[in-house]
């Protein structure tokens, strides 16, 4: 049973590049999450998608980033233009909307490094 | 504003003893409570959960208690084992949905 799936695990890409971090929830899972860890700000969270649909993007630091989930398998995380600052992991994470636990199943993360 | 805050950042507990993580939070509209256990270079995984209508929640070697009226929940571990050495971080909730984290508590067990 696949948990969920982010790529690429690490990348490394100079200021003003665009980046792209994408991923594959838990099959059946309905709400979707992106992450954002730093040692100054922890584990913070950036948007979350339930059934597709942004619900809350009020962490989103400002109008570089922008998050899309197209479909119930995918979602992509994009910086563009990329800045030193946003150097971090990030992870998604997925869950199912009304379980009884409350919890989230996170990915591996990607490790974004920006010269 | 920190509304989830874990104010030790790390302990170091004895193999066989009991490990107790605090958390403490700020806001009272909170009603989902969890624990999670990261390793180096993997994503946090879900530990145990306890719903604010619950004090204690309990699954294996694990247990969470919650004392709403102190806006304070703890984890134990008991007996802590090498494997547990980690970083766990607390996290909140209203309404199962958006989790607010705090910093993480470094945990290492000594054999």
């Amino acid at each position: 049973d696949a948990g969920v799936i982010q790529s690429p695990r690490h990348e490394v890409t100079e200021m003003g590049q665009e980046v792209t971090l994408r991923c594959k929830p838990i099959s059946g899972h309905n709400s979707l999450f992106w992450y954002r860890q730093t040692m100054m700000r922890g584990l913070e969270l950036l948007i979350y998608f339930n059934n597709n649909v942004p619900i809350d993007d009020s962490g989103m630091p400002e109008d570089r980033f922008s998050a899309k989930m197209p479909n119930a398998s995918f979602s992509t995380l994009k910086i563009q233009p990329s800045e030193p600052r946003d150097s971090a992991v990030y992870f998604c994470a997925s869950s199912l909307s009304g379980s009884p636990k409350g919890e989230q199943y996170f990915g591996p993360g990607t490790r974004l490094t920006v010269t | 504003d920190q509304q989830v805050k874990q104010n030790s950042p790390s302990l170091s507990v004895q193999e066989g003893r009991i490990s107790i993580l605090n958390c403490d939070y700020t806001n009272s509209m909170f009603d989902y409570f969890l624990w999670y256990k990261k390793y180096p270079a993997e994503g946090p995984t879900f530990l145990i959960s306890i719903s604010s209508i619950k004090d204690k929640n309990e699954d294996g070697r694990f247990t969470v208690f919650l004392n709403k009226s102190a806006k304070h929940l703890s984890l134990h571990i008991v007996p802590s084992q090498p494997g547990d050495s980690a970083v766990y971080f607390c996290a909140a909730s209203q309404g199962a949905q958006k989790l607010v984290f705090g910093q993480g508590t470094r945990l290492t067990i000594n054999p």
